[in-house]
């Protein structure tokens, strides 16, 4: 069965600054997907970013980047010039890109990192 | 905006009681997914529905039941509650059930369970 462990319960950053997000999977699969979600104080859950198995590339949406290690089986979540705004609770989540796998379109979610940011 | 929405956004009740909680997915979306977030066991895959159809079932208790209907709104059903019962339950979209889809959160029915 695949895991996400999140192994930050808290982190912080001033704000300006720029923070890393630790996140890493255990899966035997080759294809599936990665998201971050932020859920902010209101618990809205927010999609992040998103990355491919099958992509190399690094996703990136503005100032939110993903270090996407496969074979380290390691995603984390970069965030730059942090603003008041980005403090909440950060997600990481599997999900699974087989076609026939019973469960296959349902994500599998870590514990979470809480951000604060600092003024 | 996801554009999914869920109500009610809270509910209080006593246990042994019986609630439904209702979702609508974002337009032209096909699959409901239903999740619960509890504070001991984080957040837990229950259900998902595509086109009206049951598709997966995850952790979800014999006593909760679900449902999408023609409109392709679901329902969540919940029945002799219990105090552990009490989490946030989260609705979540998506186009279809394709392996690239992603999923879209509603902001969720805070339910508490005295």
């Amino acid at each position: 069965a695949q895991t996400v462990t999140q192994s930050q319960p808290e982190m912080s950053v001033q704000e300006a600054e720029t923070v890393t997000l630790s996140c890493t999977y255990d899966t035997s699969e080759s294809d599936y997907y990665l998201f971050w979600y932020k859920q902010p104080p209101s618990r809205q859950m927010i999609l992040v970013i998103r990355q491919e198995a099958y992509k190399q590339q690094n996703a990136t949406e503005n100032r939110f980047s993903v270090n996407f290690q496969k074979a380290a089986k390691s995603f984390s979540l970069k965030i730059s010039d942090s603003q008041l705004g980005d403090a909440a609770m950060y997600f990481c989540a599997y999900r699974s890109g087989q076609v026939n796998a019973g469960n296959n379109r349902k994500l599998i979610w870590g514990l979470g990192t809480s951000l604060a940011v600092n003024p | 905006d996801s554009g999914v929405t869920q109500t009610p956004k809270h509910l209080i009740t006593a246990t042994g009681q019986r609630v439904t909680l209702r979702c609508s997915p974002r337009s032209g979306d096909l699959s409901v997914y239903w999740y619960q977030q509890s504070l001991d066991q984080g957040l837990q895959f229950l259900i998902q529905y595509y086109n009206g159809e049951e598709r997966a079932k995850g952790n979800i208790l014999e006593r909760f039941s679900a449902q999408q209907f023609p409109d392709l709104h679901s329902e969540l059903n919940l029945s002799s509650l219990e105090l552990g019962d009490s989490a946030l339950y989260f609705c979540a979209s998506s186009v279809s059930d394709a392996r690239a889809d992603t999923q879209y959160f509603g902001p969720g029915t805070r339910l508490t369970v005295l």
